[in-house]
Parts: structure tokens; C-alpha cells; sequence
């Protein structure tokens, strides 16, 4: 089945400065890659993602970046916010199922 | 347009009993899938139903089963509960046949086993 990873598991940052979360899969045949982003107590929300058959993708200070061929994709924040601060996980899911499997989580701290 | 609802939103049990916990989807949805969170962890994936029946299973053991409801609402249900079951359970759903991958979570409910 598939594996997810993701990478670091904390990350702190200053305000205004860019954070950068990195995931990798092991399934070759998984073509969606969603962003979730978790406030303590909340459910995961959808924050942007990217199919396979696209290498990057962007909305406003939030962009993600697909590499097929390493299986790797990266969720990128700049000027970051301290309402940026929460977990972010990544997911992936093969083509057929809508199964997602997601990674470990980021705790992303923005200090003001 | 209602989202995903999810209820109750917090319960307590104890080791050996049942729990049932209820979900509807987002209005026009068709699948529902459910997922259980450990504390600190990411969501893992229980089952998915659509056409009211299990269509895909992850790695839990039969103690979690489920149903979908001509509605297209959603039970999870779970038996004799375990120290290990205490999580957040999230009910997502979607529409299969566009197989976009997009999942839409609810708030969820929060289990304790003591």
C-alpha cells in the first residue's frame, strides 16, 4: 500500500518568514496530493493541492510543488502569519478509491 | 449548504462496551469515508461505503464495522472497545464517481476509552 512521510515533524519560524514542509510517497500509481491544515480541536481543512499532472500550483502565499519522478511534493508558505500556525499534513491517493493516505503532521509555529 | 455532520461531537466509554458513532455527508455526496486520528498523528483510513456498501478497508481489525443508509448517512460502529480506540474519528465524503481525491471532513467525535 502506500506510505507517506513528511517531514520536519515541528518547524518554528519568524514572522513573515517562508516555512517549507516536504513529503514523499511510495506508489507510483497516486496522482493527488491534497494540504490539510488542522487547528487544535478542529477538523483538517483542504488548503490547496496538486494532480500529477501539474508541477506546481499556487494561491496567494500558499504553493505546492510535484516531482513525479522522485515522488516527492513540498508545500511552500511565505510572509508567514501567526494564523499560520497549526498542523499540516499531506496526504496522497491513488487513481481509483479516494483512499488518502496522509503523513505524520507538521506543527508549524509562527512566532509574532 | 450543510457540510459534513458528525455527531455526538464528544463521548466517554469503557473497555469492552460498543460505540456508535453517526455521520451525514456534505448534500450531493454519495461516499462516505471514515477515518480515525490518534492524538498527535494523522488520520488513518477505517473504511469507505458507497451504494451502501463497504467498498474499501483499511488495516483495522472487525471490531470496526460500519453501514450506509439509503440517505447516504453513515454509522461506525465499534466493539469491544479498547484502551487504543481513544481518538478522533472523522467522517470525509465525496462523490466517487468524479474521483477528484477531494474529501470533505467533519468536525468530528472525539472518543475516550477508560
Amino acid at each position: 500500500g502506500e506510505n507517506v512521510e513528511q517531514h520536519p515533524s515541528t518547524l518554528s519560524v519568524q514572522e513573515g518568514d517562508s516555512a517549507v514542509i516536504k513529503c514523499t510517497y511510495s506508489d507510483s500509481a497516486s496522482n493527488y496530493f491534497p494540504w490539510y491544515k488542522q487547528e487544535l480541536g478542529k477538523r483538517p481543512q483542504l488548503i490547496i493541492d496538486i494532480r500529477s499532472n501539474v508541477g506546481e500550483k499556487k494561491d496567494q502565499r500558499i504553493a505546492v510543488t510535484l516531482n513525479k519522478t522522485a515522488k516527492h511534493f513540498s508545500l511552500h508558505i511565505t510572509e508567514t502569519q501567526p494564523e499560520d500556525s497549526a498542523v499540516y499534513f499531506c496526504a496522497a491517493l491513488r487513481a481509483a478509491g479516494n483512499m488518502l493516505t496522509f503523513g505524520g503532521g507538521t506543527r508549524l509555529m509562527v512566532k509574532p | 449548504d450543510a457540510g459534513v455532520t458528525q455527531s455526538p461531537t464528544h463521548l466517554i466509554k469503557t473497555r469492552g462496551q460498543q460505540v456508535t458513532l453517526r455521520c451525514s455527508p456534505k448534500s450531493g455526496h454519495d461516499t462516505v469515508s471514515w477515518y480515525q486520528q490518534a492524538l498527535g498523528q494523522g488520520p488513518q483510513f477505517i473504511f469507505q461505503y458507497y451504494e451502501e456498501e463497504e467498498r474499501q478497508r483499511g488495516n483495522f481489525p472487525d471490531r470496526f464495522s460500519g453501514h450506509q443508509f439509503p440517505n447516504y448517512s453513515s454509522e461506525l460502529n465499534v466493539n469491544a472497545l479498547l484502551l487504543g480506540d481513544s481518538a478522533l474519528y472523522l467522517c470525509a465524503s465525496s462523490l466517487v464517481w468524479r474521483y477528484t481525491g477531494e474529501l470533505f471532513f467533519g468536525e468530528g467525535s472525539r472518543l475516550t476509552v477508560l
